[in-house]
């Protein structure tokens, strides 16, 4: 069974320039997650979708950030513009339904962001 | 924000060892789950733990939980160099998951 994909895997960008991330999930997973991971730290939940339903959003920055998951496949995030703090692992996960409580979350292998 | 909180932050062993980890939190909870981090595979869930179980076994794991003292405990065995990474816990109390800043562990042949 193929995994979750995220890419690109690393990103350098300058200050307040934009930047994107992609993930797909693993096949026949309702639910997505984008989380943040910065050095040293746990990783923060940034969005939920469900289907292509945003399920929780409320730690997403949404001056700056914004997640899309319009074919409740595929999710993009975006950060425009980017500040030096949003320089950490940006890691997407999928489960399989609704993303109750016990159900077990798939990672990807993460996007890893460094803004100069 | 980030509700549990691992202890130690690091810990350094010899294989065959046994480590153990230990996680507090602050709010009541549906679960409790352990993951690992390494830089080869990313996440990877190890354990569930629900809040009416007090134990679970998975292999060379195991897992305790106390809800009336907020913590739960996580108990490699016989530990191996690849399990050298880190470690979190990550409580439920709803849909979202709340995970700790980790324990790095180093298992040193």
């Amino acid at each position: 069974e193929a995994g979750v994909a995220q890419s690109p895997r690393y990103k350098i960008i300058e200050k307040r320039q934009s930047v994107a991330f992609w993930c797909n999930p693993i096949s026949g997973h309702a639910t997505l997650y984008w989380y943040q991971q910065i050095l040293g730290q746990g990783p923060k939940l940034l969005i939920q979708f469900q289907n292509n339903g945003v399920v929780d959003d409320s730690q997403l920055p949404k001056d700056r950030f914004s997640a899309e998951r319009l074919k409740g496949v595929d999710s993009t995030l975006k950060i425009q513009p980017a500040k030096l703090e949003d320089s950490a692992v940006y890691l997407c996960a999928s489960s399989f339904t609704s993303g109750g409580s016990q159900e077990t979350q798939y990672f990807g292998p993460g996007t890893r962001l460094l803004v100069l | 924000s980030q509700q549990g909180e691992e202890d130690p932050q690091a810990l350094s062993i010899q294989e065959g060892e046994n480590a153990t980890m230990n996680c507090s939190y602050k709010t009541s909870i549906n679960n409790l789950q352990w993951y690992r981090q390494n830089s080869g595979r990313g996440l990877v869930h190890l354990i569930l733990i629900r809040s009416n179980e007090r134990e679970k076994h998975s292999g060379r794991l195991r897992v305790t939980l106390d809800t009336s003292k907020k913590s739960s405990s996580l108990l490699i065995t016989a530990s191996r160099a690849a399990d050298t990474a880190s470690y979190f816990c990550a409580t439920n109390s709803g849909y979202a998951l709340n995970f700790g800043k980790g324990t790095s562990l180093l298992v040193t042949p």
